[in-house]
């Protein structure tokens, strides 16, 4: 299995632009995170899925952000517009069954770099 | 307030010595607790996953504790390898599958 795919690996944009990241999860993987990470604040859960429906989005930061899961192995996390203090890294990570099932192993993707200017 | 806090902030230890990493957290009520190790510029990656019946578990060098009265968690790595430089997070489940993440400690192994 390749595990979970992000694109674009580093994003850089200028404020006000719109920005996708996209997120591939292991394949039979029922649940799915999106989490930022700052050297500030660590790692912060954004929102997550379960069956392709958003279960926590409590951690959604305002409404500029958004996420999308249309079908269990693709899932979108939108910007728009972009501010400066978005600059972070956005990693995907998915498991099978709920987010805080015992022995439900989370698996992260490479994560996406993004920097806006 | 749900809380993780992990101590030391940061640590320098010389290849081959020993050292522990501290987890102390406020998560009520208390689902289980994972160590994640993330190396610099990747995702993290899962050390151990603990339920609250378990005290101790081990992943090679790595061992894991539990205090769930106490409400601690400690790491211990044992003959540290240059390999082992990186951020330890720690991550306790609570209620409703809530997530409260430590803010990490940054281990620097020296030759």
């Amino acid at each position: 299995d390749a595990g979970v795919i992000q694109s674009p690996r580093h994003e850089v944009t200028e404020m006000g632009q719109e920005v996708t990241l996209r997120c591939k999860p292991i394949s039979g993987h029922n649940s799915l995170f999106w989490y930022r990470q700052t050297m500030m604040r660590g790692l912060e859960l954004l929102i997550y899925f379960n069956n392709n429906v958003p279960i926590d989005d409590s951690g959604m930061p305002e409404d500029r952000f958004s996420a999308k899961m249309p079908n269990a192995s693709f899932s979108t996390l939108k910007i728009q517009p972009s501010e400066p203090r978005d600059s972070a890294v956005y990693f995907c990570a998915s498991t099978s069954g709920l987010a805080g099932g015992t022995y439900n192993e989370q698996f992260f993707g490479p994560g996406t770099r993004l920097t806006v200017l | 307030k749900n809380q993780v806090e992990q101590s030391p902030q940061s640590l320098i230890i010389l290849e081959g010595k020993n050292c522990t990493l501290q987890c102390n957290y406020t998560v009520s009520p208390f689902s289980n607790l994972r160590w994640y190790k993330q190396d610099t510029g990747r995702g993290p990656v899962s050390l151990t996953i603990m339920t609250f019946s378990e005290n101790t578990k081990s992943n090679g060098r790595y061992t894991a504790t539990l205090d769930a009265d106490t409400k601690q968690s400690s790491l211990h790595i044992t003959a540290s390898q240059l390999s082992d430089s990186a951020s330890y997070i720690c991550v306790v489940i609570g209620g409703f599958q809530k997530l409260v993440f430590g803010t990490g400690t940054r281990l620097l192994v020296s030759p």
